[in-house]
């Protein structure tokens, strides 16, 4: 099982948004409505921010949502934060020992 | 709320078992709808999913992995292991456990514990 595609980097003004990208295949992203997708900060562990494309767990703020279209899975962070420069991984069910793993993006809050 | 929290020897040799005991507080590990699962990142790279396992003791495996990991479950301690043979530099990792809901989305996650394959 390959790993999910995510571009390294995007970059993002105080306030501004930016979108993750995640692009797997017609067995993972495509066909399941399984995605979360991950926060992990420098030496911590990650976080759940968004599960099953689009629901958000209590206490993350609503300025991370998700969506997919096809193959592609995104993460939008709107009004961004400079809390929220991270790494982020998204994640998708492709059967229960097929799990995956996107290669992970390194957001900037410029 | 339920914490998870990875033990274990944080320096292994080559060609030996790397063994993780992860300890869940806060709740039961004999709850319908998880899995209990380990995952890892080595150092500057992403994450992977090793195997996961559900309290009845069914486990299930990466199969690029299947054939070295074990992974077993302690009800009554609330705990529940991973066993990794032949360990080589590149199983040099943080070593994460985290409870896995069956619609696959993880959360909790323990702390993560580095271990290091060196002579």
């Amino acid at each position: 099982q390959s790993a999910l595609t995510q571009p390294p980097s995007a970059s993002g003004s105080l306030g501004q948004s930016v979108t993750i990208s995640c692009t797997g295949t017609s067995s993972d992203v495509g066909y399941y409505n399984y995605v979360s997708w991950y926060q992990q900060h420098p030496g911590k562990a990650p976080k759940l921010m968004i599960y099953e494309v689009d629901k958000r767990p209590s206490g993350v703020p609503d300025r991370f949502s998700g969506s997919k279209s096809g193959n592609t899975a995104s993460l939008t962070v709107s009004g961004l934060q400079a809390e929220d420069e991270a790494d982020y991984y998204c994640s998708s069910y492709a059967g229960r020992n097929k799990g995956v793993f996107g290669t992970g993006t390194k957001v900037t809050v410029l | 709320q339920l914490q998870l929290q990875e033990s274990g020897p944080g320096l292994v040799k080559p060609s030996e078992t790397l063994s993780l005991t992860c300890t869940v507080s806060g709740g039961s590990i004999s709850s319908s709808n998880y899995f209990w699962v380990w995952i890892r990142q080595p150092p500057g790279k992403g994450l992977e999913w090793i195997g996961s396992i559900y309290y009845s003791g069914n486990t299930y495996y990466n199969p690029s992995l299947k054939s070295r990991v074990t992974i077993s479950v302690d009800t009554s301690k609330n705990q529940f292991s991973l066993k990794l043979s032949s360990v080589t530099a590149a199983d040099t990792a943080v070593y994460y456990c985290a409870r896995e809901h069956i619609d696959y989305w993880f959360d909790p996650w323990g702390q993560g514990t580095l271990v290091t394959v060196s002579s």
